[in-house]
């Protein structure tokens, strides 16, 4: 079974500073997926950013980037200078890349918090 | 490309009662999801469409959900004699298939509160 762990139920930043949010899987797949998703108040799943386990660099969209660390299965996703509408819910998830399984399994999610 | 559309935004019930929730994902989109979201948690897969089949379900989905995709477009999730239990966030997302440039688009969810 596949399960995502994500340790930080609140994080707090200085607008413009940067922050990392801490993800760390289990899974016993060879091959597989890993997301990060951003929840608005408004509900809405927002795409970040993906990493394929066989990916050999890190995956950068703009200002996020993900620290990739096979060998510890960690996920975590930087954000570089931080701004006012980052505060929201961050997901990390997984899905397996073979096999015939859709699902993505999500963790329990931290709340970023950016001040002024 | 308006994105994945829900409806109803918000749904009040009476515990007994039943309910249908609809998803309209983008229009080029084969692949349909269905997710709960708790309060505090992250969200749990309950079924997966590849056009018009239903090709995988989760065991939360129980015999009192039952979810369609009768022509491959839109898509319906019922709940039967809803259940307290049930409050939830049910979320939506549409794909065109696996992998980094195919990421799950959502829908801004329905939220379900049963009284």
């Amino acid at each position: 079974a596949q399960k995502i762990t994500q340790t930080q139920p609140g994080m707090f930043v200085q607008e413009k500073e940067a922050v990392t949010l801490d993800c760390t899987y289990d899974t016993s797949d060879q091959s597989y997926g890993l997301f990060w998703y951003k929840q608005p108040s408004s509900g809405e799943m927002i795409f970040l950013i993906y990493q394929g386990s066989y990916d050999e660099q890190n995956a950068t969209e703009g200002r996020y980037s993900l620290n990739f660390q096979k060998a510890r299965k960690s996920a975590n996703l930087v954000i570089s200078a931080s701004q006012l509408g980052d505060s929201a819910m961050y997901f990390c998830a997984m899905r397996p890349r073979q096999g015939g399984s859709e699902k993505l399994v999500f963790g329990k999610g931290t709340k970023l918090t950016v001040n002024p | 490309d308006t994105g994945v559309s829900q409806d109803p935004r918000h749904k009040i019930t009476k515990r007994g009662q039943n309910v249908t929730f609809r998803c309209d994902p983008i229009s080029e989109h084969n692949r349909l999801y269905w997710y709960r979201q708790t309060l505090g948690q992250g969200p749990e897969f309950l079924t997966y469409f590849q056009n018009e089949a239903q090709l995988e379900k989760s065991r939360l989905l129980s015999d009192r959900f039952s979810a369609e995709r009768p022509k491959g477009s839109f898509s319906t999730l019922e709940i039967q004699r809803t259940e307290q239990g049930d409050s939830a966030m049910y979320l939506c997302a549409s794909s065109l298939g696996r992998g980094k440039n195919y990421g799950y688009t959502f829908g801004s969810g329905t939220r379900l509160t049963v009284v």
